[in-house]
């Protein structure tokens, strides 16, 4: 299984929703990651899980909540959220840097098409 | 910080002429840069990535990039389009960011990307 998989790939909600994205992986990748993209914009990094624990929150607001339950797999709570957070969120993992082929390429899913009402 | 820029945000190329995509990067020590594409509504797909060795790196879908030191640039290249090739593509550097809570952790830079139109 080379996939990385996420669900749904369409979600409306209200801005007074509680809901959930889901990433999950079976490569045995180490490290996972949430990227939020508008369109025709470039990714930006929103969380990196390393070994199941957060490394890395860019600053992203508390609306947004991450979960590692395991290695495999990946959730992105969403409350309370506004319409400007209407994005592509994509989830993206890799190989721990020191297994074959770990040099830091990132594995992406086709995304979280995400609309706030 | 590492950074890549794209300059073009889009290149016109007419279909079976040579096309290229140009990136150049900023970065402290030696470089890990990567090209992804992106299709409309769909996720990135990795093409090809320079870690070290052969300037000259071969990929995905008959693509390939140059890695040139001297002018800090990783351009993509195509000896030949496809009208299929139209999509949007993204340069990528390998960086190290700050932790939360001990460790290193790294993740991918994106370029601004470039929209690459094949026209038949």
């Amino acid at each position: 299984d080379t996939e990385v998989t996420q669900t749904p790939k369409h979600l409306v909600m209200g801005m007074t929703n509680k809901k959930s994205l889901k990433c999950e992986q079976h490569m045995g990748h180490r490290a996972m990651y949430w990227y939020k993209q508008k369109a025709k914009k470039p990714p930006e990094l929103m969380f990196v899980y390393s070994y199941e624990k957060l490394s890395i929150n860019e600053s992203v607001p508390s609306r947004f909540s991450p979960e590692c339950p395991n290695s495999s797999l990946l959730n992105l709570h969403l409350h309370a959220l506004q319409p400007e957070d209407s994005a592509l969120y994509l989830c993206a993992s890799r190989p721990g840097l020191a297994d074959p082929g770990g040099t830091g390429e990132l594995f992406f899913g086709e995304g979280s098409r995400l609309t706030v009402l | 910080a590492q950074s890549v820029a794209q300059p073009e945000d889009q290149v016109n190329v007419a279909e079976g002429n040579p096309l290229t995509v140009k990136c150049t990067y900023s970065v402290s020590g030696n470089p890990y840069l990567f090209w992804y594409v992106q299709y409309p509504n769909r996720g990135l797909q990795f093409l090809l990535k320079y870690i070290t060795g052969d300037n000259l790196v071969k990929g995905s879908y008959g693509f390939e990039a140059e890695f040139n030191k001297s002018q800090t640039s990783f351009h993509l290249k195509k000896p030949s389009a496809l009208v299929s090739d139209s999509a949007l593509y993204f340069c990528a550097v390998r960086e190290y960011w700050g932790v939360l809570s001990g460790g290193g952790a790294d993740g991918l830079t994106f370029g601004k990307g470039t929209h690459l139109i094949i026209q038949p």
